[in-house]
């Protein structure tokens, strides 16, 4: 199957700063991809669905301001989560898809996110 | 909007065993697609198997396969000759391909083959 990879795996930041995570597809290209969240021993939360080029459309509840997500190439998303607080600590996983007719989807390892 | 269910949060079952993992799901589409996903301890998340609602016939991925029953809105999932690594969350997911394909998960199911 296809290879999406999330970068930093791990990062542990101080309250207040911003942090960057990476999901990027190695050898396809990603028209849309998917940020989720992800608390212990829970499932999936589907925060915002990004397509290349365009505005996210982030779900209810969901702060666009607090979560920046940017999908500027075929190949690579960005979520950055600003003026982070210890209650944003938690999984964070990106899925891509190859295209809008294609029901496969690719997920990243993850990044766990500390804030302390 | 669509709803995942999965009943059991934890499951166990003997090496070589067969276990049935639950999963129901609540829409109004015709046309979607119902997926298992394995997410073992290191959390990537790995498909496991792929169903189409349009097909009546039930996907079979070697020791994976599942039971589909469209009318009742079930989609379990079985795992014959239970090994090791197996060991990890399952949780089903729904795709509404009249949605942006976004994937709707349930609660997750942690399965643990013992020995």
């Amino acid at each position: 199957g296809a290879v999406v990879s999330q970068h930093p795996s791990r990062v542990i930041c101080k309250s207040g700063t911003s942090v960057k995570i990476e999901c990027r597809s190695l050898d396809f290209q990603a028209t849309t991809m998917f940020w989720y969240r992800q608390f212990p021993k829970q499932s999936l939360m589907l925060m915002a669905t990004s397509n290349e080029g365009s505005k996210a459309t982030y779900e209810q509840g969901v702060e666009k301001d607090k979560f920046l997500i940017n999908h500027a190439s075929l190949t690579l998303s960005t979520l950055t989560v600003t003026s982070a607080h210890p209650e944003d600590s938690s999984f964070y996983i990106c899925s891509a898809r190859e295209g809008p007719m294609n029901t496969e989807a690719f997920f990243g390892q993850g990044t766990r996110l500390t804030v302390v | 909007a669509q709803t995942v269910t999965q009943s059991q949060p934890e499951m166990s079952v003997q090496e070589a065993e067969t276990v049935t993992l639950s999963c129901t799901y609540d829409t109004s589409e015709s046309n979607y697609y119902l997926f298992w996903y394995k997410q073992p301890p290191s959390r990537q998340m790995i498909l496991v198997i792929r169903q189409e609602a349009y097909k009546q016939q039930n996907a079979t991925e070697n020791r994976f396969s599942v039971n589909f029953q469209k009318a009742a809105k079930s989609f379990s999932l079985k795992i014959s000759d239970s090994q090791l690594g197996d060991t990890a969350m399952y949780f089903c997911a729904f795709m509404n391909n009249n949605a942006g394909n976004m994937l709707t998960f349930g609660g997750g199911t942690r399965l643990m083959v013992k020995p």
